[in-house]
């Protein structure tokens, strides 16, 4: 069985600002992570994804995650916030099978 | 590629009406997948289908809601009769078989049922 908890549904930074995004996962086979973002009446768009390759990696618009086994986390990091990073994220795992598993989400908010 | 397309994008229809929404898959992908977005109950997975197969539909709501996917390059989902708490955002989605393939998703058919 797999889930995966998004810690914090908003999280607000300003412009130039560190983003964090936090990510647990559990799983009971190797996990592929994804993160999506969906913009304002838009559909998800993939930011990245691990497949079991470089545990750190790079995604879209400057964004990048970290897989961490001992802690079972896929945190997505931005070193500088644009305005244009407002959206919200999604975290997902999957395993064995089609299906993703999403997190609840998270709004991230961007002040000048 | 157009990526995925559904059709239509807005629906207003009234209580007691059946209402259709339709997805066209990315060419090539075997994968399809029909998701509920609302404020309430965030990003919910309906049913999805493989190579034209329904796999796993244990998120149909009810009898009221069916799902069909009559070929690889179209997919149906029907609500018969419709009810206002179906008022939601439905998304569909499709990708390569397989764990470690991305979904594509499309722009989404936001229903109003009054």
């Amino acid at each position: 069985a797999q889930s995966v908890t998004q810690l914090g549904s908003h999280v607000s930074v300003s412009e130039g600002a560190l983003v964090l995004l936090r990510c647990n996962y559990s799983s009971s086979v190797p996990p592929y992570l994804f993160w999506y973002v969906q913009y304002p009446n838009q559909g998800l768009q993939l930011l990245l994804k691990y497949t079991s390759a470089a545990t750190l990696v790079k995604g879209i618009n400057g964004f990048e995650a970290e897989f961490k086994k001992s802690e079972t986390s896929f945190h997505l990091t931005k070193p500088s916030a644009h305005m244009s990073d407002a959206a919200e994220y999604f975290c997902a795992v999957s395993g064995n099978t089609d299906k993703l598993i999403f997190g609840t989400g998270t709004r991230l908010q961007v002040f000048p | 590629d157009a990526g995925v397309i559904q059709s239509p994008r807005h629906e207003v229809t009234e209580m007691g009406q059946e209402v259709t929404l339709r997805c066209k898959p990315i060419s090539g992908h075997n994968s399809l997948f029909w998701y509920r977005q609302t404020m309430m109950r965030g990003l919910e997975l309906l049913i999805y289908f493989n190579n034209n197969v329904p796999i796993d539909d244990s998120g149909m709501p009810e009898d009221r809601f069916s799902a069909k996917m009559p070929n690889a390059s179209f997919s149906t989902l029907k609500i018969q009769p419709s009810e206002p708490r179906d008022s939601a955002v439905y998304f569909c989605a499709s990708s390569s078989t397989g764990g470690a393939y991305e979904q594509y998703f499309g722009p989404g058919t936001r229903l109003t049922v009054t």
